[in-house]
């Protein structure tokens, strides 16, 4: 079975673009939840979607905002980047929502801001 | 504002040692605390900790819920290379609307 997958794994952006990241869940997971891990922060939550619908959200500015298809991948958006917002963006999947146990990690995507 | 602390924030021991790594945390509606271990990019989990299940067992690694001093312990017995890893500790609220709030980690080496 094939894990959390997420594209592109490395990105190079400047102040004032937008980026978009995609997270492919497992095979049946409905749940997809988007973390941002920083040195100075360690992860944080950003938001889940299950089923198609933003569950929850973590405490972000609306810059970030994402979504979810019907076959359960998503994307996060990103606008206006700042300097700050360089990190690890990490998407994980679970099969239930809130499905804490079976939550699988993808590998993240390395967002540079320059 | 939901808090978890970790400590200490780096060790250093060498293989065959017995290392303790200590979480705190402070939350409202406490449902669960994990543990996931970070070696390059994705965490991995190790274990989930509830007031109905308060103490874990894998292997060498095994895991303390105490209620009373919120906090939770990670033990790993006889150390290997491959333990070296950065452990995150997570709690999640009942009603989950924050979803997970994780601690620094600790970043741990095992040298050989």
């Amino acid at each position: 079975k094939a894990g959390v997958t997420q594209t592109p794994r490395y990105l190079i952006k400047t102040r004032g673009q937008q980026v978009t990241l995609s997270c492919s869940p497992i095979s049946g997971h409905r749940s997809v939840s988007w973390y941002q891990q920083t040195p100075g922060q360690g992860l944080q939550f950003l938001f889940e979607y299950f089923s198609e619908t933003q569950r929850n959200k973590g405490n972000f500015p609306g810059r970030f905002s994402g979504r979810q298809f019907s076959n359960s991948r998503s994307e996060m958006n990103v606008s206006t980047l700042e300097l700050g917002d360089s990190a690890l963006y990490l998407c994980a999947s679970s099969f239930g929502d809130r499905d804490q146990e079976t939550q699988y990690f993808g590998p993240g995507t390395r967002l540079l801001v320059l | 504002e939901d808090k978890v602390v970790q400590s200490p924030l780096s060790l250093v021991v060498h293989e065959g040692d017995t290392v303790t790594l200590n979480c705190s945390y402070e939350v409202t509606n406490f449902r669960s605390l994990l543990w996931y271990k970070q070696e390059k990019k994705a965490p991995t989990f190790l274990f989930m900790l509830t007031s109905s299940g308060i103490e874990k067992k894998s292997g060498r690694l095994s895991s303390i819920l105490d209620k009373k001093e919120l906090s939770s312990i990670l033990n790993i017995t006889a150390t290997q290379t491959g333990d070296s890893a950065i452990y995150l500790c997570a709690v999640e609220r009942r009603g989950g609307a924050d979803g997970l709030t994780f601690g620094k980690g600790t970043h741990l080496i095992i040298q050989p």
